[in-house]
């Protein structure tokens, strides 16, 4: 069964500080996709970043990165210089055959002026 | 349309009650998802169309949960005989679809459902 985890319910940031949140998953198979999810108040969930895990190299958006790890099956989201409009709930997914998704339960981020 | 529009926005109902929930997708996307997200919880996925027909709908958590695409674009998730336990923003999301979809899924703002 495929199962997603993050283990940090809130996690808090200084503004133009660092910050990762992480996630792991469970899965048997070899090929498939993982991604992080922001949703604001608004309750509008919106793609953050998308990794493939038959690439190796490590996912980067501007301010986001990945850190992949398809032995250990985590993937940890970086968010660089952090900035008040990033304050919500993130979320991990995994897809393997792209038309089911697996979210975890949440991390929610506080950026702190 | 520009986004995925859901209605209504909040619906409040009694135990019992009938209940339906509108999907309008982007347009052009073929898939269409629906997703269950209770309070500290991650979306739970409900069912999946690609076109006019459930691809997959083993999400959906018993016989009083119905939903149906007939055109291949608004969905129409039904609820019958209300339970509280169903209270829950009940989110959409398209996609372009097609085979293996390796994009993103383009969510609405939701749909929140109190049952009370």
């Amino acid at each position: 069964a495929q199962t997603v985890t993050q283990s940090q319910p809130e996690m808090s940031v200084q503004e133009a500080e660092t910050v990762t949140l992480s996630c792991t998953y469970d899965t048997s198979e070899s090929d498939y996709y993982l991604f992080w999810y922001k949703q604001p108040p608004s309750r509008q969930m919106i793609l953050v970043i998308r990794q493939e895990a038959y690439k190796q190299q490590n996912a980067t958006e501007n301010r986001f990165s990945v850190n992949f790890q398809k032995a250990a099956k985590s993937f940890s989201l970086k968010i660089s210089d952090s900035q008040l409009g990033d304050a919500a709930m993130y979320f991990c997914a995994y897809s393997f055959t792209g038309n089911q998704f697996y979210f975890g339960t949440g991390t929610s981020l506080t950026v702190i002026p | 349309g520009a986004g995925v529009s859901q209605t209504p926005s909040n619906k409040v109902t009694e135990k019992g009650k009938y209940v339906e929930l509108r999907c309008d997708p982007i347009s052009g996307h073929t898939a269409l998802y629906w997703y269950r997200q209770s309070l500290g919880q991650g979306p739970e996925f409900l069912i999946y169309f690609q076109g006019t027909g459930a691809a997959d709908d083993s999400g959906l958590p018993n016989d009083r949960f119905f939903a149906v695409r007939p055109e291949g674009s608004v969905s129409t998730l039904k609820i019958q005989r209300t339970e509280r336990g169903d209270s829950a923003v009940y989110l959409c999301a398209s996609s372009l679809g097609g085979g293996k979809n390796t994009g993103e899924l383009f969510f609405g703002e939701g749909s929140r459902l109190t049952v009370l």
